[in-house]
């Protein structure tokens, strides 16, 4: 079973619109971390912001903001205000208490397209 | 800030060719990772180091072998490239124990195996 899901394989968004990103996970555990990376076509993955599962507070950082419902197990990325430059695959990712290894799981990634 | 550096942009290999692709962080951080990134499929991950000489298979090492002979270098290995190994390859590296740390990315490498 796929641990991190995300249901949009590819959008198309007018400039300046609002934008949400789906992803949901799954984990048994109480404690973890949800990661976003944003990659352009450049190839470079940037990250974009973190939450944690004991976060009171939605994450924000900038004009990005996660949208975290615990009970639900979804992490939706908000972009707002969308602008041309936010063109780009975007991934979301989990990372689990396992041992020391740091790995992240990474969902298969949605493709935005902002249209001008 | 972290720098995540590898060889090549771009490498063109002829089937059965030894290919290696390098990867060198700055930061002093443990922890190394080599992914593979294909339409459809995201990241996946093939080794991982958290130490010198240390090496962990991910969920796709076969046709992988990695090398870490020091800290800040991690190579990753393939023996005798195929045509399915065409693919962009990203390796990532991390300070170990901080759980609420991002791994930091290196720019990627487009491998085609003809």
């Amino acid at each position: 079973a796929q641990k991190i899901t995300q249901t949009q394989p590819g959008m198309f968004v007018q400039e300046k619109e609002a934008v949400t990103l789906d992803c949901t996970y799954d984990t048994s555990d109480q404690s973890y971390g949800l990661f976003w990376y944003k990659q352009p076509s450049s190839g470079e993955m940037i990250f974009l912001i973190y939450q944690g599962s004991y976060d009171e507070q939605n994450a924000t950082e900038g004009r990005y903001s996660l949208n975290f419902q615990k009970a639900r197990k979804s992490a939706n990325l908000v972009i707002s205000a969308s602008q041309l430059g936010d063109s780009a695959m975007y991934f979301c990712a989990m990372r689990e208490p396992e041992d020391r290894d740091d790995k992240i799981i990474f969902g298969k990634g949605t493709r935005l397209h902002i249209l001008p | 800030d972290v720098k995540v550096t590898q060889s090549s942009r771009y490498l063109v290999k002829r089937t059965g060719e030894k290919v290696f692709l390098e990867c060198v962080q700055d930061m002093d951080h443990e922890n190394m990772f080599w992914y593979r990134q294909d339409p459809g499929l995201g990241l996946r991950l093939i080794y991982f180091s958290y130490d010198v000489k240390m090496k962990e298979k991910g969920d796709i090492p076969e046709g992988y072998s990695v090398s870490r002979e020091k800290k800040e270098r991690f190579s990753l290995i393939l023996e005798s490239a195929s045509t399915n190994q065409t693919s962009m390859y990203l390796c990532a590296s991390k300070l170990t124990g901080v759980f609420t740390d991002t791994q930091y990315f290196g720019p990627g490498t487009r491998l085609t195996v003809l």
